[in-house]
């Protein structure tokens, strides 16, 4: 049973560049959310999909968006990179109306 | 705003030692509380969940103890073992169902020496 899967694994932008992460939920999940964690940081909340449209989002600029698949799968947009942005981006699936959130291995985007 | 705080940030000890990792958060209306492990540059493992009804949970060599209405929780580890080392994490959840977020502390670094 495949778990929580992200691409890339790894990234280098420069500042001002988009990037586009993706993420594959565990099997018979239907949510997905999005953290970023800075190095030697716990991990911070971007925002959660369920049912293609984003229920909740934490406290991240616009330039962050994403989107939800048909097939419950999504992906993590973030405009006009900026060094902070420097991260190691975590998604995160569960079945609604559960507790349990399966995380996947994370995508670590760098920004020069 | 929910705040978490883990005390302390790292910790080395060696083989065999049981030890007693901390957590504190600051508004103590939280639904659950979960503890994960991390590995350098890897995702979450869950090791456990309690429920805000509850006062712990046990897997094995860890438990983890609840006390709301102070705002702790502690994560202890009998027979510390290498493969323990690792990142400990623990998160708190505020609302029921899925749509809420959850909110980290910033971790425990631990090394089991040998």
């Amino acid at each position: 049973d495949a778990g929580v899967t992200q691409s890339p694994t790894h990234l280098i932008k420069t500042r001002g560049q988009q990037v586009t992460l993706r993420c594959s939920p565990k099997s018979g999940h239907d949510t997905v959310s999005w953290y970023q964690q800075a190095l030697g940081q716990g991990p911070q909340f971007i925002f959660q999909y369920y049912e293609e449209e984003e229920r909740q989002r934490g406290n991240f600029p616009d330039r962050f968006s994403g989107h939800q698949f048909p097939n419950y799968s999504s992906e993590l947009n973030v405009n006009a990179l900026l060094l902070g942005d420097s991260a190691l981006y975590l998604c995160a699936s569960s079945l609604t109306g559960t507790n349990v959130l399966t995380f996947g291995a994370g995508s670590r985007l760098t920004v020069l | 705003k929910q705040e978490v705080t883990q005390i302390p940030a790292a910790l080395s000890v060696p083989e065999g030692e049981n030890l007693v990792l901390n957590c504190s958060f600051t508004d103590s209306a939280i639904y659950n509380l979960q503890w994960f492990r991390q590995d350098p540059g890897k995702g979450l493992t869950s090791l456990l969940l309690i429920q805000s009804s509850q006062r712990e949970q046990t897997s094995g060599r860890l438990n983890a103890s609840l006390d709301k209405s102070s705002g702790r929780s502690t994560l202890y580890i009998a027979a510390s073992q290498p493969g323990d080392s690792a990142t400990y994490l623990c998160a708190v959840k505020r609302n029921t169902g899925t749509a809420s977020k959850l909110t980290f502390g910033t971790g425990t670094r631990l090394q089991v020496t040998l």
